[in-house]
């Protein structure tokens, strides 16, 4: 089993749309977690780190479930410019090691 | 948050050469991470450099294909050796931003081996 999975996609959407993209991590000692975002041909760049209480940075919202073992990242009133592969990181002290999932692909249409 | 100077950006190499690829961060850091992220594919970790000492590899690399430098506490190299086509790719360095409370990767260098 993957230690982090996410649906690959591709997301499709109009510009304007909220899209929720979802992950999930096999190991319970996991102990950080945040959402990159990759551009085409570009090095991944940090969106946000994820916290327990959940957080929000403008019309991006992270939600972390540690009883299910569950990411979320929420995108609201998307624009074009959103339109990315998003990763999912996990990070396990233990391995001191971060884990990718194979990330979402998004496309934001006009 | 940190800047990472990663070069080459790219090559073109012929099979069973090697090419080390360099990475310059501004700021002194305590562990590097080097990725290799093959077409289509998420990152996946080679190994941790710390300087003074050897890199730790993981599962499947192994030091004699992808030695790597540590000489101080800015900089590192990976070599990929003696390559194949098989090792086109992408590798990235990375360090712990403390600025950020994530990971900043360098730009990436994309090897194409013919």
């Amino acid at each position: 089993r993957k230690e982090v999975e996410q649906d690959p996609g591709p997301f499709n959407v109009p510009e304007g749309a909220t899209v929720a993209f979802n992950c999930t991590y096999s190991n319970s000692a996991s102990q950080s977690f945040f959402w990159y975002r990759q551009d085409c041909r570009k090095e991944p760049k940090l969106l946000m780190s994820v916290y327990s209480s959940g957080n929000e940075d403008g019309r991006f919202t992270a939600q972390l479930n540690r009883a299910s073992q569950y990411i979320s990242l929420l995108i609201r009133d998307s624009k074009l410019s959103d339109s990315a592969t998003y990763l999912c990181v996990v990070f396990q002290t233990g391995a001191n090691n971060l884990f990718f999932g194979t990330g979402t692909r998004l496309t934001v249409i006009p | 948050s940190a800047v990472i100077s990663q070069k080459p950006s790219r090559d073109i190499c012929q099979r069973g050469t090697s090419l080390t690829i360099q990475c310059q961060v501004d700021s002194q850091v305590t562990m590097m991470f080097w990725y290799r992220q093959q077409p289509g594919q998420s990152l996946t970790l080679i190994a941790t450099a710390n300087q003074g000492s050897e890199a730790t590899y993981e599962s499947g690399f192994v030091i004699d294909k992808f030695p790597i430098s540590r000489p101080n506490l800015t900089f590192s190299t990976l070599t990929v050796s003696n390559m194949s086509p098989e090792d086109s790719s992408i590798y990235l360095c990375s360090v712990e931003d403390g600025s950020v409370y994530g990971y900043t990767f360098g730009s990436g260098t994309r090897l194409t081996v013919v």
